[in-house]
């Protein structure tokens, strides 16, 4: 149980252009989920946290504009990176907290997006 | 300074070796704290899970947490080659922090044959 899955998990993308990433929780809900990303040899680092149904929290630094995050269902949250340049190649997780039951601040993580952009 | 430090390793050891992971941290507001392994492009997955301090054990793992010291420690008995990753201490439950989970940037583990 508790399994997140992420969509796709590797893209590559002309600079310009603008790439969708789903997070799903395939056996739960999930009201909030949160979207991280990861650099080479460094650690997650928070950019948003999404609440179904209401706008996303961003983190201080991270461009709403720029990531745009919908989490429409107690399922499916999505991060559209718009505009993409080279420097928001990453490595993008989610992760997902259930609605109901498990611990406090307990979060399921997706397998990750690797983001390349040319 | 960060919030939370770990050391990003490498660190080596023949199998079944006893290993050590820490992590310090400067928030004493911090009141659970999560031990996750990653595999190379993937996601992490949770370890442990301990809220204030206190030891806890499962199965090979065990986690200690020192409140008064702000350090948390992560040991693995009879390590195996299968547990080599990157291993990241996680911290949340400050005072208006919500669900929050602060990382440390993960130790690097290779157990070697």
């Amino acid at each position: 149980g508790a399994v997140v899955s992420q969509h796709p998990s590797w893209v590559i993308c002309k600079s310009g252009t603008s790439v969708k990433i789903e997070c799903r929780s395939l056996d739960f809900q999930a009201t909030t989920m949160f979207w991280y990303r990861q650099f080479p040899k460094q650690s997650l680092m928070l950019m948003a946290t999404s609440n179904e149904g209401s706008k996303a929290t961003y983190e201080q630094g991270v461009e709403k504009d720029k990531f745009l995050i919908n989490h429409a269902s107690l399922t499916l949250s999505t991060l559209t990176v718009t505009s993409a340049h080279p420097e928001d190649s990453s490595f993008y997780i989610c992760s997902a907290r259930p609605s109901t039951g498990g611990a406090y601040n307990e979060q399921f993580f997706g397998p990750g997006t690797r983001l390349t952009v040319l | 300074q960060k919030e939370v430090e770990q050391d990003p390793g490498p660190l080596s050891v023949p199998e079944g070796a006893i290993v050590s992971l820490n992590c310090t941290y400067s928030n004493s507001a911090f009141q659970y704290f999560m031990w996750y392994r990653q595999y190379s492009r993937k996601g992490p997955e949770l370890l442990m899970y301990t809220y204030s301090s206190g030891n806890k054990e499962d199965g090979r793992f065990t986690a200690q947490v020192d409140k008064s010291s702000k350090y948390i420690s992560l040991f693995i008995r009879d390590s195996q080659p299968s547990d080599s990753a990157t291993y990241l201490c996680a911290m949340s439950g400050y005072p208006g922090g919500g669900n929050k989970l602060t990382f440390g940037t993960g130790t690097q583990l290779k157990v070697e044959l």
